[in-house]
């Protein structure tokens, strides 16, 4: 199946600072989505992005599918904004379920 | 975005008993809902599609008499963990999109099992 790596692991941040998380992936993709897991375990969505640029508010996101990667930026980082960001990725068959890389643990520190 | 459902979000439960979870898509219809788990620190697993009228679809290695999916309607999906045990306690969460298959998939809050 399909392989989704992000990095870094772990990335400690002062308050203020920007930040760029990756993710990789093996083979062509239809659906990309980047998720910011609550301490609560609750998966909030950030962006649907199987191709091209958006962005929201200090977020923005980059999928280069030709190239098989992903980008993440937080401008201005939050200490709201720790905790771990997931990409997901779907490819193939009907139901076009979602693999997870293992994710980003994100800590912003005052 | 759409909205996906989930209950209870905590529940403890004795070994040997069994547990159902509900994921429900509030304000839309879902012929395909998704099953993970989620232990601590580590990724999301998919363990099932649950096809609404029909059997579920299980990943390689995930019980299928023991992890029983119901997908009796457009908006509901229940997991049930039947003869729970101790190694069952994770974090198990359905997803649902309001779409086709390349659309964006939505989250419930997640159900916290402990088996004690």
């Amino acid at each position: 199946g399909i392989q989704v790596e992000q990095s870094p692991p772990d990335l400690i941040l002062q308050e203020g600072a920007n930040s760029t998380l990756r993710c990789n992936f093996s083979d062509s993709v239809n659906n990309l989505q980047w998720f910011h897991q609550n301490p609560w375990g609750q998966l909030i969505n950030l962006f649907y992005i199987p191709s091209g640029t958006k962005q929201n508010g200090r977020l923005s996101a980059t999928t280069v599918a030709t190239e098989r990667y992903s980008l993440l930026y937080i401008s201005s980082s939050q200490t709201t904004d720790s905790g771990v960001y997931f990409c997901a990725v779907g490819s193939g068959g009907s139901n076009y379920k979602l693999t997870f890389g293992k994710g980003t643990l994100l800590t912003v520190n005052p | 975005g759409a909205v996906v459902s989930q209950h209870p979000s905590r529940v403890i439960c004795k070994s040997g008993t069994s547990v159902k979870i509900e994921c429900r898509s509030l304000d839309f219809q879902a012929t395909t809902m998704f099953w993970y788990r989620q232990f601590p620190k580590q990724s999301l697993m998919l363990m099932a599609t649950s096809n609404e009228g029909s059997k579920a679809t299980y990943e390689q290695g995930v019980e299928k008499d023991k992890f029983l999916i119901n997908h009796a309607s457009l908006t509901l999906s229940t997991l049930t963990v039947t003869s729970a045990h101790p190694e069952d306690s994770s974090f198990y969460i359905c997803s649902a999109r309001d779409g086709g298959a390349n659309t964006e998939a939505f989250f419930g809050q997640g159900t916290r099992l402990t088996v004690v």
